[in-house]
């Protein structure tokens, strides 16, 4: 079974600051871990993905996630805050059997000017 | 989003009604799903399909049936719709569990369900 947990329901910074959204992950097999954001009113859009490859991932955005396996955690970071980045994000746990995917609970990120 | 779409996007429909929606992808993938989405819990994922005619069922399927007789369609239906329904439903593709795992999901843009 696999399981996913975001600590954080709610994250508020100043634009401008780093950005910190924490996530840990349970899983029997060797995990492809994503995170996804989601703007108001929008459907999901994939921000970075780790998939056994190196363990620090770059994605859209200047978003990136470290994998972290003795820590089970795959956080997801950006330097410095945009207005735009206001909005919601999920990290999933996914595994090889059937491509069904286990969502954390979401964070939702606001931005203060 | 590019390829799939959703209809309607916003429904309120009565107790006890069946309610259908759609999803419809123009990118000839093989495995489509149907997500519920509710504040504090993520998405949960209903049913799934992996062909024409193959459907399984996810963590929250009571209350829901699904069907796909085309590769491009698949069809959400709650028989009896129900207030605990009330829900933003996604659809997503992928082409298979490998191309999920290494690239993630395609989402449609998500169908408002109000039941009073």
């Amino acid at each position: 079974a696999q399981s996913v947990t975001q600590l954080d329901s709610h994250v508020s910074v100043s634009e401008g600051t780093p950005v910190l959204l924490r996530c840990n992950y349970s899983s029997s097999y060797s995990p492809s871990l994503f995170w996804y954001v989601q703007h108001p009113n929008k459907g999901l859009q994939l921000l970075l993905k780790y998939t056994s490859a190196a363990t620090l991932v770059k994605g859209i955005n200047g978003f990136e996630a470290e994998f972290k396996k003795s820590e089970t955690s795959f956080h997801l970071t950006k330097p410095s805050a945009h207005m735009s980045d206001a909005a919601e994000y999920f990290c999933v746990v996914s595994d090889w059997d059937a491509g069904k995917s286990t969502f954390g609970d979401g964070t939702t990120l606001t931005v203060k000017p | 989003d590019a390829g799939i779409t959703q209809s309607p996007r916003h429904k309120v429909t009565e107790t006890g009604t069946p309610v259908t929606l759609r999803c419809h992808q123009t990118e000839n993938h093989r495995y489509m799903y149907w997500y519920r989405q509710d504040p504090g819990h993520g998405l949960r994922l209903i049913h799934y399909s992996y062909g024409v005619k193959d459907t399984d069922k996810g963590e929250v399927s009571d209350g829901y049936s699904v069907s796909r007789s085309k590769t491009e369609d698949f069809l959400l239906t709650l028989e009896s719709a129900t207030s605990s329904q009330t829900s933003v439903y996604f659809c997503a593709i992928s082409e298979s569990p490998r191309q999920a795992n290494n690239y993630g999901y395609t989402f449609g843009s998500g169908t408002r369900l109000t039941v009073v």
